[in-house]
């Protein structure tokens, strides 16, 4: 069964400091791998996702997600945040064949204060 | 707006009581999921709907139902609530082709508390 491991709970940063979120998943197969932002009071929106190809994946508002295959991680990164980055992220996996479910983790709270 | 509508918003009930959570996909899209979101255990896959037929079932209690109607919409029904349940029950929904690029679209959740 997959599961997926975000290691930071809550993170606090001030703005224009960098972000690096963790996540990493155990999957014995080819996977697909998102993260997902959730807004206070709004709905979980893609931020970015993995199939294939080049590992160094680029989403929405400047964020940045690296796939490392051997070490099992997918962590996001963004070089300089903002207050409006505050929001809960969530890192997901599915099987890269076939119709799976997502599998999230339980998500990291991040806060950007002034 | 993802185009993924639920109802109701927040849904506030007593222990032992059942109620019913409606979920609408985007048009066009045939699957709908159901994720459960609590603060000890994350966002837990619930099951999944595909053109009407149950496809894949996730941490599901036997006190909870749901199905995927002609319209495509789907209905989560939970009964014999427990203060446990309460949480915020999130609707998703993906593309014809049927999920298997993983993308969901989620709805704003229906937010359930049992008093």
């Amino acid at each position: 069964a997959q599961s997926v491991s975000q290691h930071n709970h809550h993170v606090i940063l001030s703005e224009a400091a960098s972000l690096e979120l963790g996540c990493n998943y155990s999957y014995g197969g080819t996977v697909n791998l998102f993260w997902y932002v959730q807004y206070p009071g709004q709905h979980l929106q893609l931020l970015l996702k993995y199939f294939s190809g080049d590992p160094l994946v680029k989403g929405i508002k400047g964020f940045e997600a690296e796939f490392i295959k051997s070490k099992f991680s997918f962590n996001l990164r963004k070089p300089s945040v903002q207050w409006s980055d505050t929001a809960e992220y969530f890192c997901a996996v599915n099987a890269h064949s076939g119709n799976t479910p997502l599998v999230f983790g339980k998500g990291t709270r991040l806060s950007v204060i002034a | 707006d993802s185009g993924v509508t639920q109802t109701p918003k927040h849904l506030i009930t007593a222990t032992g009581q059942r109620v019913t959570l409606r979920c609408s996909p985007r048009s066009g899209d045939l699957s709908v999921y159901w994720y459960q979101q609590s603060l000890d255990q994350g966002l837990q896959f619930l099951i999944q709907y595909y053109n009407g037929e149950e496809r894949a079932k996730g941490n599901i209690l036997e006190r909870f139902s749901a199905q995927q109607f002609p319209d495509l919409h789907s209905e989560l029904n939970l009964s014999s609530l427990e203060l446990g349940d309460s949480a915020l029950y999130f609707c998703a929904s993906t593309g014809k082709d049927g999920g298997a690029t993983g993308e969901l679209f989620f709805g704003e959740g229906s937010r359930l508390t049992v008093l």
